[in-house]
């Protein structure tokens, strides 16, 4: 079964503006992770936030996380077109980096 | 140098065929994840090397799945008797070790089964 479950789905917004996607998951967790995939093909990887970090950024990244809801933000500022992908999150739910990804969000940046 | 390489891209079979999908990790890391993936769904973990053992297989699905990794570098999935709800995206990913470095994935191998 799936740990990670993003929300919203599927999210469309123009060009410039931010876009955030969360991430619930049900159990304790070592880190979570933010994948970016592009064309239903190789996943790249984003940023990784340690379950002892509670917000790390990479650019015009920033993720947050709270194990206290066992959730996750990802915030995207400043959109570009190339930004246009499905963002996956993923949990190490066993300490052996065995990630457990959520289902995906669909980010589309109209240019 | 090169990230994790998997051929072929895409593989076309036939129900009940034999299939073996190809995985080269980035040189030097140990560990080798396999993940599936179908349409619209996150991927699934299936297996793990470290090293030339499967230290993790609980993800395959039943016995007509298979892997190894001889030499504890490249590895190949192998999937007998295959069947219409095989056909998904396989993803290898490689990391320098078992712990909680990052993955790095491969572009897939996208298999469809007739």
């Amino acid at each position: 079964s799936q740990q990670g479950e993003e929300d919203p789905q599927a999210l469309s917004i123009q060009e410039g503006e931010n876009a955030t996607m969360n991430c619930s998951y049900k159990t304790s967790i070592n880190n979570l992770q933010w994948y970016r995939q592009n064309s239903g093909r190789g996943l790249v990887h984003l940023i990784l936030i340690r379950s002892n970090e509670r917000e790390k950024h990479s650019g015009r990244l920033r993720v947050t996380l709270d194990t206290s809801k066992k959730s996750s933000s990802l915030l995207i500022t400043a959109s570009r077109a190339a930004d246009t992908a499905s963002y996956f999150c993923a949990t190490d739910l066993y300490g052996n980096n065995r990630l457990a990804f959520g289902k995906g969000n669909q980010v589309v940046v109209i240019p | 140098g090169a990230g994790v390489s998997q051929t072929p891209s895409n593989k076309v079979t036939e129900k009940g065929k034999y299939v073996e999908l190809r995985c080269d990790p980035i040189s030097g890391h140990t560990a080798l994840y396999w993940y599936r993936q179908s349409l619209g769904q996150g991927p699934e973990f299936l297996i793990y090397f470290q090293g030339t053992g499967a230290a993790d297989d609980s993800g395959l699905p039943n016995d007509r799945f298979f892997a190894v990794r001889p030499e504890g570098s490249v590895s190949t999935l192998k999937i007998q008797r295959t069947e219409r709800g095989d056909s998904a995206v396989y993803l290898c990913a490689s990391s320098l070790r078992i712990s909680t470095d990052t993955q790095y994935f491969g572009p897939g191998t996208r298999l469809t089964v007739l």
